[in-house]
């Protein structure tokens, strides 16, 4: 049962536009939501996150949307750059229980030059 | 380095033989966790780790899987008698008490031949 859900695995797009990264939770409550970036062989790296009770943050090019009755959340980044190539995972934590990241399956985004 | 240290970044091991890998959180930060990567797949929790409390081990696998933490600090993930399916890359991050967010080191990759 997958409670968080990235259904796009890959994503393309030319360098200056906007890439928007989608997640989708299910069930259960969440008090934030988190964006990390991974590059090869490296770990995860935080971008930026979200509390439930918000629905919107912005930090540079990063902004991340919460939509709580669609329970979808999206990161936009604007504009793209090459350097922003890499696997983007969102995660939840959840309102009760152990303070522990549930994470999406990725979405690898590819800027293209 | 002042990040979250796994050592050793790669480990191939026979079928059936036990290993051990061990992550160096940054220090100061109360809270633990050990997450893998499977080929293709997101990130899957395994254990955490807070303070004094007792840990949540609700992620681990089977009972091969173990994993402590001495002192607050140091942590060993031990696999018993691997198996095939144990190959992932097995990522530590650590927390210091207050953030949202968590910290992650570079992974192991593990492969059993």
């Amino acid at each position: 049962d997958q409670q968080v859900k990235q259904n796009s695995p890959s994503l393309s797009v030319q360098e200056g536009r906007i890439s928007i990264l989608n997640c989708d939770y299910t069930n259960s409550m969440f008090d934030y939501f988190l964006w990390y970036k991974k590059y090869p062989a490296e770990g995860p790296t935080f971008l930026i996150s979200i509390s439930s009770i918000k629905d919107k943050n912005e930090d540079g090019r990063f902004t991340v949307f919460l939509n709580k009755s669609a329970k979808h959340l999206s990161l936009h980044i604007v504009p793209s750059q090459p350097g922003d190539s890499a696997v983007y995972f969102c995660a939840a934590i959840p309102t009760s229980g152990t303070y522990k990241y549930i994470f999406g399956t990725g979405t690898r985004l590819k800027v293209l030059a | 380095g002042a990040g979250v240290s796994q050592s050793p970044s790669n480990k191939v091991t026979e079928k059936g033989k036990d290993v051990e890998l061990r992550c160096d959180p940054i220090s100061g930060h109360t809270a633990l966790y050990w997450y893998r990567q499977s080929l293709g797949q997101g990130l899957e929790f395994l254990i955490y780790f807070q303070g004094n409390s007792a840990p949540d081990k609700s992620g681990l696998p089977s009972d091969r899987f173990s994993a402590e933490r001495t002192g607050g600090s140091v942590s060993t993930l031990t696999i018993q008698r691997t198996q095939q399916e144990d190959s992932a890359v097995y990522l530590c991050a650590s927390r210091p008490s207050g953030n949202t967010e968590a910290f992650f080191g570079q992974g192991t990759r593990l492969t059993v031949v």
